[in-house]
């Protein structure tokens, strides 16, 4: 079956390094990936949207990459900053353009 | 500004009970999904409607019910077939087929 898997634990950075985080997925090929940002008891929201033929996609602080050999995406924040302490959702679109979502990482910048 | 509304924000139910969940967008999308949302997964796809008058069964449908009357306008009925209904609800829009989607605030629906 399908599956997608973030990180379950909380992600514990420092301010000023470099968060990583993982979304991987199984017995699937989709065409984009998505990552999104949730604060607590709010809606998600849109970060970056990355193609199958994309290797990696850059907006200011924030840097996704795609392996489709792998099936793996990478989303990174640079010089991370406390205001960037939340849940980080990645999302595929299958050929339907419906989304598969993973269960989040939580992130956390300690000052 | 442009954006998706949702009401109310917390939601209590009695066993039994039917209760709507309101959603709007001013956004001129054509497309809007009903997600539920529990702790530790995914979001998960209950309905969607690509165009008015028109809507699609998602993964959880079971217990749930809609309507697109209007394209504004996508309203979720969580009945009493639904046997677990204890969760976070988000309404995301989208201009077209994939893409971006716009997510409203959410409402939080507790069953008494």
């Amino acid at each position: 079956s399908q599956k997608i898997e973030q990180n379950s634990e909380a992600l514990n950075i420092q301010e000023g390094k470099t968060a990583t985080l993982t979304c991987n997925y199984t017995n699937y090929s989709p065409a984009y990936l998505q990552w999104y940002r949730q604060d607590p008891g709010r809606g998600p929201v849109f970060l970056l949207l990355i193609r199958e033929n994309e290797k990696e996609k850059r907006k200011e602080r924030l840097k996704v990459t795609f392996d489709t050999t792998l099936k793996q995406s990478l989303f990174h924040i640079t010089a991370s900053q406390p205001a960037d302490s939340a849940t980080y959702l990645c999302a595929l679109e299958q050929s339907n353009y419906q989304l598969i979502w993973g269960a989040g990482t939580k992130l956390i910048i300690k000052p | 500004d442009g954006g998706i509304t949702q009401s109310p924000k917390y939601l209590f139910r009695k066993e039994g009970q039917n209760v709507t969940l309101s959603c709007e967008q001013n956004l001129n999308h054509d497309a809007m999904y009903w997600y539920r949302q529990d702790p530790g997964q995914g979001l998960r796809l209950i309905y969607y409607s690509q165009i008015v008058n028109d809507f699609q069964k998602g993964d959880i449908a079971e217990g749930y019910s809609v309507s697109r009357e209007k394209k504004e306008s996508f309203p979720l009925t969580v009945t009493s077939a639904q046997k677990n209904p204890t969760a976070f609800y988000l309404c995301a829009s989208r201009r077209g087929q994939g893409g971006e989607q716009f997510f409203g605030p959410g409402t939080r629906l507790t069953v008494l």
